[in-house]
Order: C-alpha cells, then structure tokens, then sequence
C-alpha cells in the first residue's frame, strides 16, 4: 500500500527548532517529487516546499514565508523525507502535511501537528 | 491574502450543479495546469482534478475541471451530501517558483 506517515511534531516554544519526518512506504521516495504544506487551525492549505527527485538533482524550492527558516531533506536509504523547522514563531502553528508530486499531490500523509506556544 | 482567489463558500441542494470558480494570474494559471482537492473535515485533502481537467481513478465523472486564460474552474453535477467539503485550487507559479493555492472554496449541500 502507498503510504505517507508523518512524525516529529510538538509543543515548542518560540524561536525553538523541530524536525519533522515522513515515512514513505509502498513507492520510491528517490523516484518522486515531493511537497510540505500546512494547514493553521481553520485556515486553508499553505504551501510550504517541494523537493524534486534524483532525476532532478534533489533541488528544492520553498515559500517566501518560510525561506530560510525551514530546510527539506531526505534519506533515501530510509525512504523518509524531512522538515527542518528553525526560528519557529506562533504562526507556524499548523498541521503539517507531506504529500507525493505524482499527477497532482496524489498521496498525502495524514499530518503532523505543531504547536509553539511559551 | 492568496495567490489564487476562490469564493470562501458555495452551496447547492441534492442533484444540483455547482461550480467554483478559481482566478489566477499569467505567472501561475496562464502558464500552468491547475489541480483542485477535496478536504474533508478533519481528514488530508484529496486530489480530484489533476492537469486542469483530468480525474484520477477512482474520482467520480460528477467531478469536472476546466481552464480558460488565468482562470479555472471546478465543475461537481448530481451534488451529494458526502461532497460536503472544503475545495481548494492549485498551481504553479513562475515568478514565485512555488506551488499556489487558493483560499478554498466551502461547499454545503443544502
């Protein structure tokens, strides 16, 4: 089965760091694109970074908001993907998704929440 | 304050057709296919258009997309009360070279 599973997230405090992870299963993380987005607790879907494959060199791209901020990485020997979160703020209290770029983001994890509170 | 502009809300009543509209620019739409998504409450979105006007499998032919110019639009005939969801549009865009969405589009079946 093709399967995304988010992990990593928490309370944290502002100015603090996280790394979320994201375990691939059923498929090739190496052969895919793939994004992060969030959701902030009713709001809509933020984009926040795509990672291309290894056909494309792993280049990645992100959002304004989070440039310089947030880092995508990824493992392929344990077919993950990763979310380095630093100089969190209160408005990167969110859900966080990772989701495969296959015609559309066709496979979504089911998300990861991420508080940062003092 | 979202690249793409979608109505906050829509509705229509059991075996109605409703459609929501999607409105870029000619650095994201005018440029580049649009995907649109399924949210259900509490659940990840789902993608139900993919290339502006392709389904998946498994999506029903209720569900239709199309594109003109800087502009989209997501097309759901037969209306049911399971399509009771938040709809979002996206696409990518070249002068921010990010993926876009819209702000989402809440669809209540009457």
């Amino acid at each position: 089965e093709v399967q995304l599973v988010e992990s990593g997230g928490g309370l944290v405090q502002p100015g603090g760091s996280l790394r979320l992870s994201c375990a691939a299963s059923g498929f090739s993380l190496s052969d895919h694109h793939m994004d992060w987005v969030r959701q902030a607790p009713g709001k809509g879907l933020e984009w926040l970074g795509h990672a291309r494959n290894k056909a494309k060199s792993y280049t990645t791209e992100y959002a304004a908001s989070v440039k310089g901020r947030f880092t995508i990485s990824r493992d392929d020997s344990k077919n993950s993907l990763y979310l380095q979160m630093n100089s969190l703020k209160s408005d990167d209290t969110a859900v966080y998704f990772c989701a495969r770029d296959n015609y559309g983001l066709d496979v979504w994890g089911q998300g990861t929440t991420v508080t940062v509170s003092s | 304050q979202s690249v793409l502009t979608q109505p906050p809300s829509a509705s229509g009543t059991p075996g109605q057709r409703v459609t929501i509209s999607c409105s870029g620019s000619s650095s994201n739409i005018g440029i580049n296919h649009v995907y649109w998504y399924q949210q259900l409450p509490g659940t990840a979105p789902k993608v139900l258009i993919y290339r502006s006007n392709q389904r998946p499998s498994g999506v029903p032919d209720r569900f239709s997309g199309s594109k003109s110019g800087t502009s989209a639009s997501l097309a759901i005939s037969g209306l049911r009360s399971e399509d009771e969801a938040d709809y979002y549009c996206a696409s990518w865009d070249g002068s921010l070279s990010g993926r876009v969405f819209g702000g989402g589009t809440k669809l209540t079946v009457l």
